[in-house]
């Protein structure tokens, strides 16, 4: 079955810290990739997302993630995390699901990383 | 209003009561979702629909119906409610379908007894 993996449950880090956040996803096909980011009490925000051409994406505040094929994953990274960055951050994949009529997508989440980022 | 409305904010309920959650956008999307969120699990899609009159069953749909009468709204409904169906719920949009970005409401916090 597709699935996504995000390796860090939780994450601590002290501010100006370099963040990187696993994801690997098992579909073979094609796929879009998206990172979302839920900072506490707020609802799911769109960081940034891959669908074609250059495999190294950047989002916004500074995000940036790169596709790489051969290993099936979309790691998130950051060259200094600030104490705002803390949340929680979820990597999703777009890819055809069995429970959805034939040809369609579905999103696949994976089950976050929590960032913890001390001043 | 911008983007997507749920309601309630938060519920307790009690096991076998009826709840219907709320969701409306007004972004002129095509497709809707519902996910549930419960710790360690991520977002789950419960039920979708492409496009208004047309809805499915995404990865955890029993205990839960939809309806998409219209373009703006889709409704969740818990005929039922069973503890296990504590979580929150999050509504969202796309425009064209799961090739898209897909825009988040702010959720709403279920509580079954």
């Amino acid at each position: 079955a597709q699935s996504v993996s995000q390796h860090n449950h939780h994450v601590i880090l002290s501010e100006a810290a370099s963040l990187e956040l696993g994801c690997n996803y098992s579909y073979g096909g094609t796929v879009n990739l998206f990172w979302y980011v839920q900072y506490p009490g707020q609802h799911l925000q769109l960081l940034l997302k891959y669908f074609s051409g250059d495999p190294l994406v950047k989002g916004i505040k500074g995000f940036e993630a790169e596709f790489i094929k051969s290993k099936f994953s979309f790691n998130l990274r950051k060259p200094s995390v600030q104490w705002s960055d803390t949340a929680e951050y979820f990597c999703a994949v777009n890819a055809p699901r069995r429970y959805m009529d034939t040809g369609r997508r579905a999103l696949t989440f994976g089950s976050g990383t929590r960032l913890q980022v001390q001043p | 209003i911008a983007g997507i409305t749920q309601a309630p904010t938060s519920q307790i309920l009690a096991a076998g009561r009826r709840m219907t959650l709320r969701c409306t956008q007004d972004m002129r999307h095509n497709a809707m979702y519902w996910y549930r969120q419960d710790l360690g699990l991520g977002l789950r899609l419960i039920h979708y629909s492409n496009t208004a009159g047309t809805t499915g069953k995404g990865e955890v749909p029993d205990g839960y119906s939809v309806s998409r009468a219209n373009t703006d709204d889709f409704p969740l409904t818990l005929a039922s409610a069973v503890p296990s169906q504590t979580s929150v719920y999050f509504c969202a949009s796309s425009e064209q379908g799961a090739i898209d970005e897909q825009f988040f409401g702010p959720g709403t916090r279920l509580t079954v007894l």
